[in-house]
Protein backbone atom coordinates (compact mmCIF):
# COMPACT_ATOMS: atom_id res chain seq x y z
CA UNK A 1 0.00 0.00 0.00
CA UNK A 2 1.33 3.32 -0.86
CA UNK A 3 1.35 5.65 2.59
CA UNK A 4 0.61 8.92 2.49
CA UNK A 5 2.92 11.20 5.08
CA UNK A 6 1.59 14.87 6.10
CA UNK A 7 3.37 17.25 8.24
CA UNK A 8 3.00 19.39 9.93
CA UNK A 9 0.69 17.69 12.16
CA UNK A 10 -0.72 20.74 13.65
CA UNK A 11 -0.62 24.00 12.94
CA UNK A 12 -0.88 27.54 14.25
CA UNK A 13 -1.29 30.66 12.04
CA UNK A 14 -3.30 33.92 11.82
CA UNK A 15 -5.77 35.49 9.79
CA UNK A 16 -4.32 36.89 6.92
CA UNK A 17 -0.95 34.76 7.48
CA UNK A 18 -0.10 32.15 3.97
CA UNK A 19 0.32 28.81 5.03
CA UNK A 20 2.22 25.83 3.43
CA UNK A 21 0.74 22.00 4.08
CA UNK A 22 3.64 19.01 2.54
CA UNK A 23 2.33 15.28 1.64
CA UNK A 24 4.62 13.00 0.81
CA UNK A 25 3.85 9.63 -1.11
CA UNK A 26 5.58 6.46 -0.78
CA UNK A 27 6.20 5.52 -4.24
CA UNK A 28 5.43 7.89 -7.43
CA UNK A 29 2.06 8.73 -7.44
CA UNK A 30 2.15 11.10 -10.58
CA UNK A 31 -0.03 13.47 -10.10
CA UNK A 32 -3.08 11.60 -8.67
CA UNK A 33 -3.03 13.59 -5.50
CA UNK A 34 -6.18 15.45 -4.38
CA UNK A 35 -6.62 17.80 -1.15
CA UNK A 36 -9.56 18.08 1.19
CA UNK A 37 -11.05 20.45 3.92
CA UNK A 38 -13.08 19.18 6.23
CA UNK A 39 -14.73 21.59 8.84
CA UNK A 40 -15.74 19.22 12.78
CA UNK A 41 -18.72 17.89 12.09
CA UNK A 42 -19.18 17.88 8.31
CA UNK A 43 -18.26 15.95 5.40
CA UNK A 44 -14.72 16.36 3.47
CA UNK A 45 -14.82 19.13 0.62
CA UNK A 46 -12.38 18.58 -2.26
CA UNK A 47 -10.46 21.78 -2.82
CA UNK A 48 -7.98 20.51 -5.17
CA UNK A 49 -7.34 17.78 -7.37
CA UNK A 50 -4.80 15.82 -9.90
CA UNK A 51 -2.27 17.93 -7.59
CA UNK A 52 -2.94 21.64 -8.88
CA UNK A 53 -6.16 21.73 -10.44
CA UNK A 54 -8.64 23.89 -8.23
CA UNK A 55 -12.35 22.86 -7.79
CA UNK A 56 -14.96 24.63 -9.12
CA UNK A 57 -16.17 27.45 -6.13
CA UNK A 58 -13.61 27.39 -4.37
CA UNK A 59 -11.38 30.15 -3.96
CA UNK A 60 -8.02 30.93 -5.74
CA UNK A 61 -6.08 31.41 -2.21
CA UNK A 62 -6.02 27.51 -2.21
CA UNK A 63 -3.40 26.49 -4.52
CA UNK A 64 -1.75 22.79 -5.10
CA UNK A 65 1.30 21.81 -6.36
CA UNK A 66 3.73 19.13 -6.60
CA UNK A 67 4.17 15.73 -8.70
CA UNK A 68 5.80 12.01 -7.84
CA UNK A 69 6.15 11.73 -4.62
CA UNK A 70 5.93 15.68 -2.68
CA UNK A 71 2.68 17.57 -3.16
CA UNK A 72 1.96 20.78 -1.28
CA UNK A 73 -0.98 22.61 -0.43
CA UNK A 74 -1.07 26.73 0.03
CA UNK A 75 -3.03 28.91 1.61
CA UNK A 76 -2.45 32.84 1.13
CA UNK A 77 -4.45 35.19 3.21
CA UNK A 78 -6.04 32.89 5.77
CA UNK A 79 -9.76 33.51 6.49
CA UNK A 80 -11.61 32.72 9.17
CA UNK A 81 -13.49 30.19 7.53
CA UNK A 82 -10.32 28.56 6.54
CA UNK A 83 -9.76 26.99 9.73
CA UNK A 84 -10.15 23.06 9.67
CA UNK A 85 -8.33 20.03 8.95
CA UNK A 86 -6.41 19.28 5.78
CA UNK A 87 -6.25 15.90 4.03
CA UNK A 88 -4.30 15.08 1.13
CA UNK A 89 -5.32 11.51 -0.72
CA UNK A 90 -3.52 9.22 -3.29
CA UNK A 91 -6.01 8.39 -6.11
CA UNK A 92 -3.75 6.76 -7.80
CA UNK A 93 -3.77 3.20 -6.85
CA UNK A 94 -6.14 1.30 -4.31
CA UNK A 95 -6.42 1.47 -1.35
CA UNK A 96 -6.76 5.44 -2.35
CA UNK A 97 -4.71 6.18 1.20
CA UNK A 98 -5.29 9.51 2.96
CA UNK A 99 -2.96 11.44 4.60
CA UNK A 100 -3.19 11.78 8.59
CA UNK A 101 -4.51 14.98 8.41
CA UNK A 102 -3.08 18.51 9.22
CA UNK A 103 -4.92 20.59 11.90
CA UNK A 104 -4.47 24.36 10.62
CA UNK A 105 -5.62 26.17 13.93
CA UNK A 106 -6.28 30.26 14.93
CA UNK A 107 -3.39 31.55 16.56
CA UNK B 1 -28.60 19.96 -7.52
CA UNK B 2 -26.42 16.99 -6.36
CA UNK B 3 -27.16 15.29 -3.37
CA UNK B 4 -26.01 11.90 -1.95
CA UNK B 5 -27.97 11.09 1.56
CA UNK B 6 -26.65 8.06 3.36
CA UNK B 7 -29.04 6.32 5.75
CA UNK B 8 -28.88 2.84 7.83
CA UNK B 9 -26.56 3.42 10.37
CA UNK B 10 -27.04 2.75 14.27
CA UNK B 11 -25.99 0.54 16.82
CA UNK B 12 -25.12 -3.12 16.17
CA UNK B 13 -23.66 -5.89 18.44
CA UNK B 14 -20.14 -7.02 17.30
CA UNK B 15 -21.23 -10.17 14.83
CA UNK B 16 -23.48 -8.20 13.69
CA UNK B 17 -24.77 -7.08 10.29
CA UNK B 18 -25.97 -3.62 9.04
CA UNK B 19 -26.72 -2.29 5.31
CA UNK B 20 -25.91 1.14 4.26
CA UNK B 21 -27.62 2.85 1.27
CA UNK B 22 -26.87 6.19 -0.26
CA UNK B 23 -29.30 7.67 -2.50
CA UNK B 24 -28.02 9.68 -5.42
CA UNK B 25 -29.59 12.45 -7.23
CA UNK B 26 -29.12 15.59 -9.37
CA UNK B 27 -26.77 13.81 -11.88
CA UNK B 28 -26.77 10.59 -13.75
CA UNK B 29 -25.71 7.95 -11.32
CA UNK B 30 -24.86 5.49 -13.46
CA UNK B 31 -21.67 7.30 -14.88
CA UNK B 32 -20.00 7.30 -11.79
CA UNK B 33 -17.31 5.39 -9.96
CA UNK B 34 -18.38 5.96 -6.45
CA UNK B 35 -16.60 5.45 -2.69
CA UNK B 36 -17.46 4.89 0.81
CA UNK B 37 -15.17 6.40 3.05
CA UNK B 38 -15.30 5.99 7.26
CA UNK B 39 -14.09 8.07 9.70
CA UNK B 40 -13.57 6.63 13.24
CA UNK B 41 -14.40 9.32 16.09
CA UNK B 42 -12.05 11.81 16.67
CA UNK B 43 -9.69 9.80 13.78
CA UNK B 44 -9.02 11.03 10.35
CA UNK B 45 -9.67 9.28 6.87
CA UNK B 46 -9.96 5.85 6.01
CA UNK B 47 -10.91 4.95 2.31
CA UNK B 48 -13.40 1.43 2.47
CA UNK B 49 -14.25 0.97 -0.68
CA UNK B 50 -15.00 1.66 -4.76
CA UNK B 51 -17.14 0.91 -7.10
CA UNK B 52 -17.23 1.23 -11.30
CA UNK B 53 -20.42 3.46 -13.00
CA UNK B 54 -20.95 -0.37 -14.58
CA UNK B 55 -20.04 -2.37 -11.14
CA UNK B 56 -17.27 -4.17 -13.35
CA UNK B 57 -14.86 -2.96 -11.16
CA UNK B 58 -14.84 -3.07 -7.29
CA UNK B 59 -11.79 -3.04 -4.60
CA UNK B 60 -11.62 -2.77 -0.87
CA UNK B 61 -9.93 -1.73 2.15
CA UNK B 62 -7.86 -5.14 3.35
CA UNK B 63 -9.77 -3.91 6.68
CA UNK B 64 -12.64 -5.20 5.11
CA UNK B 65 -12.37 -7.28 2.76
CA UNK B 66 -14.60 -10.36 2.88
CA UNK B 67 -16.93 -8.58 5.18
CA UNK B 68 -18.38 -5.59 3.46
CA UNK B 69 -19.87 -5.67 -0.19
CA UNK B 70 -20.42 -2.89 -1.83
CA UNK B 71 -23.02 -2.97 -5.13
CA UNK B 72 -25.13 0.14 -6.75
CA UNK B 73 -28.35 -0.26 -8.64
CA UNK B 74 -29.97 2.27 -10.36
CA UNK B 75 -29.97 5.73 -8.32
CA UNK B 76 -28.63 4.07 -5.20
CA UNK B 77 -25.45 2.78 -3.65
CA UNK B 78 -24.99 0.15 -1.17
CA UNK B 79 -22.68 -0.73 1.53
CA UNK B 80 -23.31 -4.66 2.97
CA UNK B 81 -21.23 -4.81 6.18
CA UNK B 82 -21.12 -8.38 7.92
CA UNK B 83 -19.01 -9.35 10.62
CA UNK B 84 -18.80 -6.00 12.27
CA UNK B 85 -16.34 -5.38 14.96
CA UNK B 86 -15.90 -2.66 17.21
CA UNK B 87 -13.21 -0.86 14.57
CA UNK B 88 -15.64 -0.94 12.48
CA UNK B 89 -17.34 1.93 14.29
CA UNK B 90 -17.51 5.41 12.39
CA UNK B 91 -19.32 7.97 10.59
CA UNK B 92 -19.60 6.38 7.02
CA UNK B 93 -19.13 8.45 4.24
CA UNK B 94 -20.18 8.02 0.56
CA UNK B 95 -18.86 10.11 -2.35
CA UNK B 96 -18.80 11.11 -5.97
CA UNK B 97 -15.81 10.20 -7.85
CA UNK B 98 -14.29 12.49 -10.64
CA UNK B 99 -13.87 10.67 -13.61
CA UNK B 100 -10.21 10.64 -14.89
CA UNK B 101 -8.80 12.24 -11.14
CA UNK B 102 -10.78 9.78 -9.21
CA UNK B 103 -11.18 12.36 -6.38
CA UNK B 104 -14.43 12.66 -4.42
CA UNK B 105 -16.03 15.74 -5.69
CA UNK B 106 -19.58 15.59 -3.83
CA UNK B 107 -20.32 13.93 -0.77
CA UNK B 108 -22.88 12.57 1.79
CA UNK B 109 -23.48 14.30 4.90
CA UNK B 110 -22.66 10.55 6.52
CA UNK B 111 -24.31 7.99 8.27
CA UNK B 112 -22.91 6.60 12.06
CA UNK B 113 -22.23 3.28 12.79
CA UNK B 114 -22.19 1.87 16.16
CA UNK B 115 -20.57 -1.55 17.06
CA UNK B 116 -20.48 -2.42 20.94
CA UNK B 117 -22.07 -4.91 23.31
Amino acid sequence: DIQMTQSPSSLSASVGDSVTITCRASQSISSYLNWYQQIPGKAPKLLIYAASTLESGVPSRFSGSGSGTDFTLTISSLQPEDFATYYCQQSYTTPNTFGQGTKLEIK
Amino acid sequence: EVQLVESGGGLVKPGGSLRLSCAASGFTFSSYNMNWVRQAPGKGLEWVSSISSSSTYIYYADSVKGRFTISRDKNSLYLQMNSLRAEDTAVYYCARLLTAARAGDYWGQGTLVTVSS
